[in-house]
């Protein structure tokens, strides 16, 4: 079945510390990840996306990392800063390809 | 660009009432989908739609009705609401999930809660 999930539900850093949020997802076929930041009260903010004939894929501050041996994917966020704090989904795309499957997200806390 | 818009922020509703929660869209994307969100829990797709007309069911449909009479719209409709379904809803749009990029643009949520 398709299914996405996060390793921990909560991540505690220092400011300027560089954070890593983990990501396992089950369909082996699956082709396409996002990952999505949702801050207090407010939708979900797409942040990077990769494909998976892509291993590696950066953004300003933010890395995404994808093996597809092990079906996980990560995101790195460089000098965490306070304003990084929220939950982040990773979510992948459904078999049909018309939607994204989210995971139950990783909240993470940063404090200066 | 107002982006994805969500009519109304918040409602109370007893059991049994029906409502009506409306996503506006001004992209001019062709998929729009509705989600839940509860607490711990990642966004469940409810329904969604690939084109003005159409409507498909995702994850968690029953219980709701969709429709999406012009483009840039796509409403949600609890016929008969119940204290399962006090949650947050979030609409979203997007151009196409077969392009390389399918990013989703959401809306600010709706909060809604079943007494």
């Amino acid at each position: 079945g398709e299914s996405v999930g996060l390793h921990l539900p909560t991540l505690s850093v220092q400011e300027g510390d560089n954070s890593i949020i983990n990501c396992a997802y089950s369909n082996s076929a699956s082709d396409y990840f996002i990952w999505y930041k949702q801050e207090s009260g407010k939708g979900p903010q797409f942040i990077i996306d990769i494909r998976s004939n892509m291993d590696k894929r950066q953004g300003q501050r933010v890395t995404v990392l994808l093996n597809k041996t092990v079906k996980h994917l990560s995101l790195q966020i460089a000098a965490t800063q306070p304003g990084d704090s929220a939950v982040y989904f990773c979510a992948e795309k459904n078999q049909a390809g018309t939607a994204l499957i989210f995971g139950k997200g990783t909240t993470l806390s940063v404090s200066s | 660009n107002a982006g994805v818009t969500q009519t109304p922020k918040f409602r109370v509703l007893k059991t049994g009432q029906s409502m009506t929660l409306l996503c506006a869209q001004d992209m001019n994307h062709e998929y729009m989908y509705w989600y839940r969100q509860d607490p711990g829990m990642g966004l469940r797709l409810i329904h969604y739609s690939v084109g003005e007309g159409t409507t498909a069911k995702g994850e968690v449909p029953d219980g709701y009705n969709v429709s999406r009479l012009k483009k840039q719209n796509f409403l949600l409709g609890l016929e008969s609401a119940a204290p399962s379904q006090t949650s947050v809803y979030f609409c979203a749009s997007s151009r196409n999930p077969n392009r390389d990029r399918d990013e989703q643009y959401f809306g600010p949520g709706t909060r809604l809660t079943v007494t």
